[in-house]
């Protein structure tokens, strides 16, 4: 059974810092990996979807990468900005005929300025 | 292009009443799902339609619930009765059908319904 794991749950930085969210999965057996973002009270934005055969994806100041054999993913946010603060979500589609999606948690990020 | 939509965006009902949840997807998407954030779990899958047929409803918690999809196009969700645990935040995506060569069958989301049930 394919679980998903984000960390850290939480994160305040101080505007300007890049850092990293962390996904991980159980089941390396997965057909893409997308990020998302969620802002309070809102509905869920796609940010970047890496197929399993990509290594990483790019779209301005984010990079998603992808190790599928060690069932890991990481979000690098360069030069932070408080309108990054959100909620991150990481979700993987399984191999099978249904794309369903798995869900991490999330990491709840706060940039302060 | 219009995104997915979802109506109401919100839904306050006492327990024992039902309630109907509707998903319109992005035209053209034959793959429809549903999903249900409830508060402090991670985001579940409900069900998946393929056009007008239910691919995968391994997700739907009981038969209170009842998705269909008529002609393909939009989507109803009803909750009958709804009991206390089925409130949260209903999710609806879409995605075209896959290609034989290549097709990310990225899932495009629409804002949520929050359903209380009281």
């Amino acid at each position: 059974k394919q679980e998903v794991t984000q960390i850290p749950a939480a994160l305040s930085v101080p505007e300007g810092e890049n850092l990293v969210l962390n996904c991980s999965f159980t089941d390396s057996a997965i057909y893409n990996l997308q990020w998302f973002r969620q802002d309070p009270g809102k509905g869920l934005t796609s940010l970047l979807l890496i197929q399993s055969s990509q290594r990483e994806q790019t779209s301005g100041r984010l990079n998603a990468s992808l190790d599928k054999s060690s069932g890991r993913s990481t979000l690098y946010i360069a030069a932070s900005q408080p309108g990054d603060s959100a909620t991150y979500l990481c979700a993987v589609s399984g191999a099978g005929n249904n794309r369903k999606l798995i869900w991490g948690l999330g990491t709840s990020l706060a940039v302060n300025p | 292009e219009a995104g997915v939509t979802q109506f109401p965006s919100h839904s306050v009902i006492e327990k024992g009443q039902t309630v109907t949840l509707r998903c319109d997807p992005i035209s053209g998407h034959d793959n429809l799902y549903w999903y249900r954030r409830v508060m402090g779990k991670e985001i579940k899958f409900l069900l998946h339609f393929v056009k007008e047929s239910k691919q995968d409803e391994s997700g739907m918690p009981n038969n209170r619930f009842l998705a269909e999809r008529t002609g393909g196009t939009y989507s109803t969700l009803k909750v009958q009765p709804a009991e206390l645990e089925d409130s949260g935040v209903y999710f609806c995506a879409s995605s075209p059908r896959g290609l034989a060569s290549s097709s990310y069958n990225e899932q495009f989301f629409g804002p949520g319904t929050r359903l209380t049930v009281l």
